[in-house]
Order: C-alpha cells, then sequence, then structure tokens
C-alpha cells in the first residue's frame, strides 16, 4: 500500500504557481519523498526527490515540512504540458509504490 | 545519452499466445525494474534485477510471467498463455544501483499489449 495520501485532482491556470500536496504522516527517518508526473500515454517521468531540506531544480521545487510528515511539489510556472498525473511516493531504496496520484489540469 | 527503451511499443495477440517484452536499460544501470499499468489504474510492481539475479519474484501475478536478464544489460518479460486480464502498458525502469536510499528510477515509454 501507498505510504501517501494526494488529493484526485487538481485544477491550475496556465502561468500560475501549482502547488500539490502530499501527506505522509508515517514516514521513517532514513525514507525519501520522491515526485513522479505520468503524462497520458507516456512512462513516468522523474521530477524531483528529497530527504529534509527543500529542494529545487529546472523542473521544480519541492518543500518538505520540519516534521516531514507532509511535502509539496511546486511547479512555478504551469504551462499546457504541464497536465499530468503527479505522484508522490515515499521510499527507502527502491521499492517504489505507486498510489493513485493527482491528475494535474492546467488550464489556458 | 539514450534512455531506457521498450520494444514493441505495441503488442496486439490472441488469448493462449506467448508474448516476449523487452527492456534495454540505461548504458551502466544496475538494478532494473518492470511494473505494470492496467487502464486507468496506478503502477503494479511486477519484479527487479540487480544485475542479473532477480531476488525476489513475489510480485509477478502469476507463473504465466517470467523474466530474465542477460549481461546485466537487456531484459525480458515473458508472458505465456496470454489472457485477456493481461492487457497492460508493461512499463521498465531502470537505476544505476538497487538499495541505495537516493536513487532514481528512469522510466521507459512501455510496451501496450492488447490481448484479445
Amino acid at each position: 500500500d501507498a505510504k501517501t495520501t494526494q488529493p484526485p485532482s487538481m485544477d491550475c491556470a496556465e502561468g500560475r504557481a501549482a502547488n500539490l500536496p502530499c501527506n505522509h504522516s508515517t514516514i521513517s527517518g532514513n525514507e525519501y519523498v520522491y515526485w513522479y508526473r505520468q503524462i497520458h500515454s507516456q512512462g513516468p517521468q522523474y521530477i524531483i526527490h528529497g530527504l529534509k531540506n527543500n529542494e529545487t531544480n529546472e523542473m521544480a521545487s519541492l518543500i518538505i515540512t520540519e516534521d516531514r510528515k507532509s511535502s509539496t511539489l511546486i511547479l512555478p510556472h504551469a504551462t499546457l504540458r504541464d497536465t499530468a498525473v503527479y505522484y508522490c511516493i515515499v521510499t527507502y531504496g527502491q521499492n517504489f509504490v505507486f498510489g493513485p496520484g493527482t491528475r494535474l489540469s492546467v488550464l489556458p | 545519452g539514450a534512455g531506457v527503451s521498450q520494444s514493441p511499443s505495441n503488442k496486439v495477440t490472441e488469448k493462449g499466445k506467448d508474448v516476449e517484452l523487452r527492456c534495454d536499460p540505461i548504458s551502466g544501470h544496475t538494478a532494473l525494474y518492470w511494473y505494470r499499468q492496467s487502464l486507468g489504474q496506478g503502477l503494479e510492481f511486477l519484479i527487479y534485477f540487480q544485475g542479473n539475479s532477480a531476488p525476489d519474484k513475489s510480485g509477478l501475478p502469476s507463473d504465466r510471467f517470467s523474466a530474465e536478464r542477460t549481461g546485466g544489460s537487456v531484459s525480458t518479460l515473458t508472458i505465456q498463455r496470454t489472457q485477456q486480464e493481461d492487457s497492460a502498458v508493461y512499463l521498465c525502469a531502470s537505476s544505476p544501483l538497487l538499495w541505495s536510499a537516493d536513487e532514481t528510477q528512469y522510466f521507459g515509454p512501455g510496451t501496450r499489449l492488447l490481448v484479445l
């Protein structure tokens, strides 16, 4: 079973920031938070991951709360091509369990 | 560099036939994973390889499913006597190491299998 809880769907206006939440209240101290997304008919695409500190790369930012029980993926300027299902995964090692994710719809 | 590739991209077969799905991981990646995604569903983990060995085969749905990896590179997933419920997208992923906490899996585009 997935160790994370995500809203099933979200909408975001094009050009605005998309903030996708994830709850992982049972996370262990050595488990990482990974984010992937899956655009229709494609394989999952890695976005970002982190352990304790906030992380940023060219795609997104990851904000992890101090108690590590939740996190937020931020797409700073969402485009129509960011419409996808976003998966939050908590794991140590490679035991990836994908839950249903959040279906993000970026609207023009 | 090249990413994970899978072939065929689409496969239509008749019930009862055997099928072979191929995965070419990123060069140098030690770990290789197979997942299945049924229509409208999430990803279901099937099996992983560390090098050529697959320590845990419990994720395979039935004994009709088998997988092998040779030379620490290419892997094939074989489904014998296919059933209609085997219809799904079969995804392969690879990562540099296995059981390292900070490793990222890179996915291929998948093989879409349809069993008629």
